[in-house]
């Protein structure tokens, strides 16, 4: 089954606590790309990839890190985690010769940082 | 720069209620897709409509129609005779045609169907 999967699916954690959010895709995408959502903002692009490590920021990068050594494989990395890092993320695939430009995404991650 | 506006924070409405979610988008590409998904209680976003700037025709499919006016730049989803499964997050999105462009999100609209 085509699909994005992210883990964990829900995580606790304290403030400055290195965390990992895996996010694996076997569709054999070139793009992917991390959003977080937050209540009245909608979702917001934090990076994306082109391909294998190829990586660039998106509209609010700051406190995060990607790596993109695979091309099945985009974990997001939190170095030093604080609370206005809760959120709920999600990160979603697509291939480069997508018609439509449509997305697939995992079932999202909620992240809260005591 | 691309933005989509979801005016409409929060609609409730009766069961069997018709509804229509607002959407208005601003991009300066000639070529660009606009999306339509719903994040139920359980989180997961659920794809529900496609469109290509140069499709302009309506499209229903059972409950749903969506209403694309390129002339008000506008992506409007209706539901009719709501039900309460209909009870969710929708989000209108956009991305331009080229290359690594990102999907641009609105706000979302809550739509709450009371039994």
């Amino acid at each position: 089954e085509a699909q994005v999967t992210q883990n964990p699916r829900y995580l606790i954690t304290v403030t400055g606590k290195k965390l990992t959010v895996t996010c694996s895709q076997n569709m054999n995408h070139e793009y992917m790309s991390w959003y977080r959502q937050d209540p009245g903002l909608g979702l917001r692009q934090i990076y994306y990839s082109m391909n294998v490590e190829v990586t660039d920021k998106g509209d609010v990068p700051e406190g995060y890190k990607v790596s993109r050594k695979e091309k099945r494989n985009f974990p997001l990395i939190l170095e030093s985690p604080s609370p206005n890092q809760t959120s709920l993320y999600f990160c979603a695939s697509r291939s480069a010769l997508a018609k439509y430009n449509e997305q697939f995404f995992g079932p999202g991650t909620r992240l809260t940082v005591l | 720069a691309q933005k989509v506006t979801q005016a409409q924070t929060e609609i409730s409405v009766v069961e069997k209620e018709d509804v229509t979610l607002d959407c208005v988008y601003e991009t300066r590409d000639t070529t660009y897709y606009l999306f339509w998904y719903k994040q139920p209680p359980s989180g997961e976003l659920v794809f529900l409509i496609r469109r290509n700037s140069f499709d302009e025709q309506n499209e229903i499919s059972g409950r749903y129609s969506w209403n694309f006016q390129k002339s008000t730049s506008s992506f409007n989803f209706t539901i009719t005779a709501s039900q309460v499964v209909d009870s969710a997050v929708y989000f209108c999105a956009l991305s331009e045609a080229r290359g690594n462009t990102p999907l641009v999100f609105g706000k979302g609209t809550r739509l709450s169907v009371i039994a």
